[in-house]
């Protein structure tokens, strides 16, 4: 089965810029995670996506980040106006979300660099 | 909520040494465990995963991790490194409580394996 895919892989803004992030995950998952990967650290979830709604963002900066999963598919995330501790590579994921069938399957990620 | 330590940040094993890395986690019920490899330069990628039955589990590259319920642990382990083994190393939890499932991260450890 095709991965989960993301873009841009790269992405080199300046501080108070704003940002977009796109995934598509594996078909057929109805999860969708978007993680925040600082250098040295392991990933922190940011927002967690069932079908189309949101079950989890708990540790999204809602002031400056909003993400949407769209028809339960697809998903931006979006980072307005960026700061440079945002700084990290973003990890989208996605799993079937049933019991016993938790396996989470992450895409290569986009870093992106604030300056 | 759950969480999950990495005791070991960053581990420097010669190759053919034997390896074994910590993972305890924190929640009452349920989980399924996993750990996760990030090579250099790639995405987080699945080594192994636990979700029931036999408590030793083995993955892929000759890697291995026992759940021991009563300790809370999930540690991981190879027998003889290979410089090819070098990485970042996360374990994982997802509570197996129905409904959405959360994962939550370790922080991570550097393994750096020297010819």
């Amino acid at each position: 089965e095709a991965g989960v895919a993301q873009s841009p892989r790269y992405k080199i803004i300046e501080k108070r810029q704003s940002v977009a992030f796109w995934c598509n995950p594996i078909s057929g998952h109805a999860t969708l995670y978007w993680y925040q990967q600082i250098l040295g650290q392991g990933p922190k979830l940011l927002i967690q996506f069932q079908n189309n709604g949101v079950v989890d963002d708990s540790q999204l900066p809602k002031d400056r980040f909003s993400a949407e999963r769209l028809k339960g598919v697809d998903s931006t995330l979006k980072i307005q106006p960026a700061k440079l501790e945002d700084s990290a590579v973003y990890l989208c994921a996605s799993a079937r979300g049933r019991v016993g069938d938790t396996e989470a399957f992450f895409g290569q990620g986009t870093r992106l660099t604030v300056v | 909520a759950q969480s999950v330590s990495q005791h070991n940040h960053h581990v420097i094993l010669s190759e053919a040494a034997s390896l074994e890395l910590g993972c305890n986690y924190s929640y009452g019920g349920t989980v399924n465990l996993f750990w996760y490899v990030q090579y250099p330069g790639q995405h987080l990628q699945l080594l192994l995963k636990y979700f029931s039955g036999d408590p030793l589990v083995k993955g892929i590259k000759g890697f291995e991790a026992e759940f021991i319920k009563s300790k809370f642990s999930f540690n991981l382990r190879k027998p003889s490194v290979q410089w090819s083994d070098t990485a970042e190393y996360f374990c994982a939890v997802i509570p197996d409580s129905g409904g959405y499932q959360k994962v939550t991260f370790g922080i991570g450890t550097k393994l750096q394996v020297i010819p």
